[in-house]
This record gives structure tokens, C-alpha cells and sequence, in this order.
């Protein structure tokens, strides 16, 4: 079954930087884009990034534009988030998620979720 | 960017009642919309893909109709495990991708 295990959350003070990695297994990886959501404590979900299958597209939410850089390795079945320049309003929990269907046509749902880490931003 | 609006933000409900969740969006969505359940503490889970489409595994009777900007997702008879708070998604138009705020279905 899939199953994906996001890592490297953690409390961080304003200004820093986290890696948080997700990795992915039970499905194909390389054949499908995913997503990184996030979802600020008692809040609602909001998404982040999103990367193509060989990482040729790339999108980012207006709010983490030039912060964050999203990555995958498709040897490894991982796909990560490089966060910079963290921010109070970072806080959230981060899931990644994988689209619901492989290949480029279609996107934007999603169907398996990992379970999320947190990140804390604050001094 | 599209903004979506759910409605009620919280719906009271007993066992065994049925459940109807508003999500109106503020440009045309076509079907391209999904409904995600989340209980407290998990992660979230699809419901309902490109309007009316229930995902895999979903019980029946979970159903999403609408099209352009208003969409309703029908939970026919509340179980227990059915309280929980309720999203709807478009992916219309993005990036970005966007979520409504949601709708708590909570035990009345």
C-alpha cells in the first residue's frame, strides 16, 4: 500500500532553516508529481509546492516564493522542501502528498497523504 | 487565484441524520473540484475527486454533485466516524491550488 513518511520537522528560531524530506513508498515513484501542503495550527490547509515527476516543473505558493525550494530524488523515492528564511507564520504542519493519478494530465488532487511534521518557528 | 467558500463553518448533527456541505467558488471550477475529509490529529483524506467522483474505498454514501461555482457534498446518513471537518479543493486554475476553510460536522 502507499505509504508516504515526511521527517525533519523540528522548532526553529525566525530567520533559519529546516530540510524536511518524505519519503515515499508502494506506488511508482518516479511516474507521479507531488505536493507539499501545510496546515497552520487550528487553521485550514494550504498548499505549497508541487514538482513534476523529473522535476522540470516546479510551482510554489506566493507566500514561500524564493524561501523555499522543493526537490526530489527519484532514486531514492524522496521528495523534499528546503525552507529558508523561516518565519512566525511558517508554523504549520507539513504533509506531502501524491497526486492521484501517474504521468502529466489531470492534476491537482490528491490521494494518499503522509502524516505530517510539524514545524515550529519561534524565538 | 480562486477563492473558495464553504458553508455552514459548522454543521450540528445526530447520528443518522443526513449532512449537506456548501462549497461555492469565485470563478467557473468546471467539475475540477475535491472534497477531503480530516479527522482531528490525521492526516486528510479524499472523499470526492472532479465533483461527483468518490475515490477509492469511499462508502457510498458520501456523493458530491455541482459544477461551475456551487458544489455540495451529501453525506446521506451520519456514522460516528463521520464527524470531522470537511474541505473542498479546485484545481481549475493553478497554480496555486486552493482550499475552502471548511466545514466542522460536529455531534449535536
Amino acid at each position: 500500500q502507499v505509504q508516504l513518511v515526511e521527517a525533519g520537522g523540528g522548532l526553529v528560531k525566525p530567520g533559519g532553516s529546516l530540510r524536511l524530506s518524505c519519503a515515499a513508498s508502494g506506488f511508482t515513484f518516479k511516474d507521479y508529481y507531488m505536493s507539499w501542503i501545510r496546515q497552520a495550527p487550528g487553521k485550514g490547509l494550504e498548499w505549497v509546492s508541487f514538482i513534476s515527476h523529473r522535476s522540470s516543473t516546479i510551482y510554489y505558493a506566493d507566500s514561500v516564493k524564493g524561501r523555499f525550494t522543493i526537490s526530489r530524488d527519484n532514486a531514492k523515492n524522496s521528495v523534499y522542501l528546503q525552507m529558508n528564511s523561516l518565519r512566525a507564520d511558517d508554523t504549520a504542519v507539513y504533509y506531502c502528498a501524491k497526486e492521484m493519478r501517474g504521468g502529466s494530465y489531470d492534476l491537482g488532487s490528491f490521494d494518499s497523504w503522509g502524516q505530517g511534521t510539524l514545524v515550529t518557528v519561534s524565538s | 487565484e480562486i477563492v473558495l467558500t464553504q458553508s455552514p463553518a459548522t454543521l450540528s448533527l445526530s447520528p443518522g441524520e443526513r449532512a449537506t456541505l456548501s462549497c461555492r467558488a469565485s470563478q467557473n471550477v468546471f467539475n475540477y473540484l475535491a472534497w477531503y475529509q480530516q479527522i482531528p490529529g490525521q492526516a486528510p483524506r479524499l472523499l470526492i475527486y472532479d465533483a461527483s467522483n468518490r475515490a477509492t474505498g469511499i462508502p457510498a454514501r458520501f456523493s458530491g454533485s455541482g459544477s461551475g461555482t456551487d458544489f455540495t457534498l451529501t453525506i446521506s446518513s451520519l456514522e460516528p466516524e463521520d464527524f470531522a471537518v470537511y474541505y473542498c479543493q479546485q484545481r481549475s486554475t493553478w497554480p496555486p491550488l486552493t482550499f475552502g476553510g471548511g466545514t466542522k460536522v460536529e455531534i449535536k
